[in-house]
């Protein structure tokens, strides 16, 4: 079965610090997708990034950058110069195909404070 | 602006009640799932739906049920509520096929008194 582990529970940084959030993942898939996900105060959870687990280039938007590597079944999240705006629950999640269709498969979270 | 709308962002019902949750979205996605999120548990997958009256259970599909009569549309029953169903409820849509994002509603804080 499909299994997303991020081992931070919880971080707390201070602003302008950099911050990696881990995400491990277990799949027999060959092809799946992987996410993050931000889930502020407010409760909504909004979409990062995607990557498919044939493209294992670097991404990086703006103050973020996602690394993602097959080899240690790793999909990393950096932060660099946090922001106290970046205070949130962050989600990993890895995709489950289910007939022609896919569910998603969460991590359970690592909660990020981010203090001035 | 992409959106989906859970019905109530707050919710007290009595143990014993039968409970509906209702979501709607309105970018014609074929797929919808209702999470529960829980402190130290993540999301947690409950139902899902990648058609018009077509359901499958997630991981956690005891004491719900759910209901999709039309596209847009996806509810969440919970049969006889009991106070281990306080949670947060995530709704949340995507297209068919692979690698979509789900887009989430904002929330159902239910409380079971």
């Amino acid at each position: 079965a499909q299994k997303v582990t991020q081992a931070q529970t919880e971080i707390s940084v201070v602003e302008k610090e950099d911050v990696t959030l881990d995400c491990v993942y277990e799949t027999r898939d060959t092809t799946y997708y992987l996410f993050w996900y931000k889930q502020p105060p407010s409760g909504e959870l909004v979409f990062l990034i995607r990557r498919n687990s044939f493209d294992e280039q670097n991404e990086i938007s703006g103050r973020y950058s996602w690394n993602f590597q097959k080899s240690t079944s790793s999909f990393n999240f950096t932060i660099t110069a946090s922001q106290v705006v970046d205070s949130a629950v962050y989600f990993c999640a890895l995709s489950e195909a289910v007939g022609g269709s896919e569910k998603l498969v969460f991590g359970k979270g690592t909660k990020l404070t981010v203090n001035p | 602006d992409v959106k989906v709308t859970q019905s109530s962002r707050y919710l007290v019902k009595r143990t014993g009640e039968k409970v509906f949750l209702e979501c709607v979205q309105d970018m014609d996605h074929e797929n919808m799932f209702w999470y529960r999120q829980d402190p130290g548990l993540g999301l947690r997958l409950i139902y899902f739906s990648y058609d018009v009256k077509m359901k499958e259970k997630g991981d956690i599909p005891e004491g719900y049920s759910v209901s999709r009569e039309k596209k847009e549309r996806f509810s969440l029953i919970l049969e006889s509520a009991s106070t281990n169903q306080t949670s947060m409820y995530l709704c949340a849509s995507s297209q068919a096929g692979r690698g979509n994002e789900a887009f989430f509603g904002q929330g159902t804080r239910l409380t079971v008194v």
